[in-house]
């Protein structure tokens, strides 16, 4: 069974501040994807940013970068130039290949953005 | 594309009885998603549907809990006897199964259901 798990329960930050935040996952499989999800409150999940195991170049969405440790099995996100909409719960999630898809989330992490 | 619609939003319901929450996918994806979350906490998965055939079920959806999607396009979610730990959020999301497993899954806004 797979288990991801994120350390940091709230995280803050300053506007126009890096912030980054943290995960790790467990799994035996050779082929999965990672992926960030920004949850802000009382809206819907959105997709944030996706990682394929198999690629060893990190993802990049404009604002938006990850550091994919597949050895350390940890994948962290980092977010650039915060913006006030950015304040929401970040989950990690992982899906592998016997999983048709079925994602597995980490315990979230809150993060505030201040003026 | 109108995204992952689900009905009702909001439901209170007294111990005991029945509820259903409806979940209409975005109209090309095969794939149909429920997973629970509570406050606070990550989604839970619950089962999974490809088409019409529901491929898996947690062990978290005990007996009470039924899932339905007929024809393969809206699903319906059915808790019986609704007891007091059900309550939380139940999201609906879907993909879609052509090229991989590592496709976008799309989530709804959810379904809050409070058990009195």
């Amino acid at each position: 069974a797979q288990t991801v798990t994120q350390s940091q329960p709230e995280m803050s930050v300053q506007e126009a501040e890096t912030v980054t935040l943290s995960c790790t996952y467990d799994t035996s499989e050779n082929n999965y994807y990672l992926f960030w999800y920004k949850q802000p409150p009382s809206r819907q999940m959105i997709l944030v940013i996706r990682q394929e195991a198999y690629k060893q170049q990190n993802a990049t969405e404009n604002r938006f970068s990850v550091n994919f440790q597949k050895a350390a099995k940890s994948f962290s996100l980092k977010i650039s130039d915060s913006q006030l909409g950015d304040t929401a719960m970040y989950f990690c999630a992982f899906t592998g290949g016997t999983s048709y898809g079925k994602l597995t989330f980490g315990q979230g992490t809150i993060l505030t953005v201040h003026p | 594309d109108t995204g992952v619609s689900q009905d009702p939003r909001h439901k209170i319901t007294k111990r005991g009885q029945n509820v259903t929450f409806r979940c209409d996918p975005i109209s090309e994806h095969n794939r149909l998603y429920w997973y629970r979350q509570t406050l606070g906490q990550g989604p839970e998965f619950l089962t999974y549907f490809q088409n019409e055939a529901q491929l898996e079920k947690s062990r978290l959806l005990s007996d009470r809990f039924s899932a339905e999607r007929p024809k393969g396009s809206f699903s319906t979610l059915e808790i019986q006897r609704t007891e007091q730990g059900d309550s939380a959020m139940y999201l609906c999301a879907s993909s879609s199964s052509s090229g991989g497993f590592g496709n976008t899954i799309y989530f709804g806004e959810g379904s809050w259901l409070t058990v009195v």
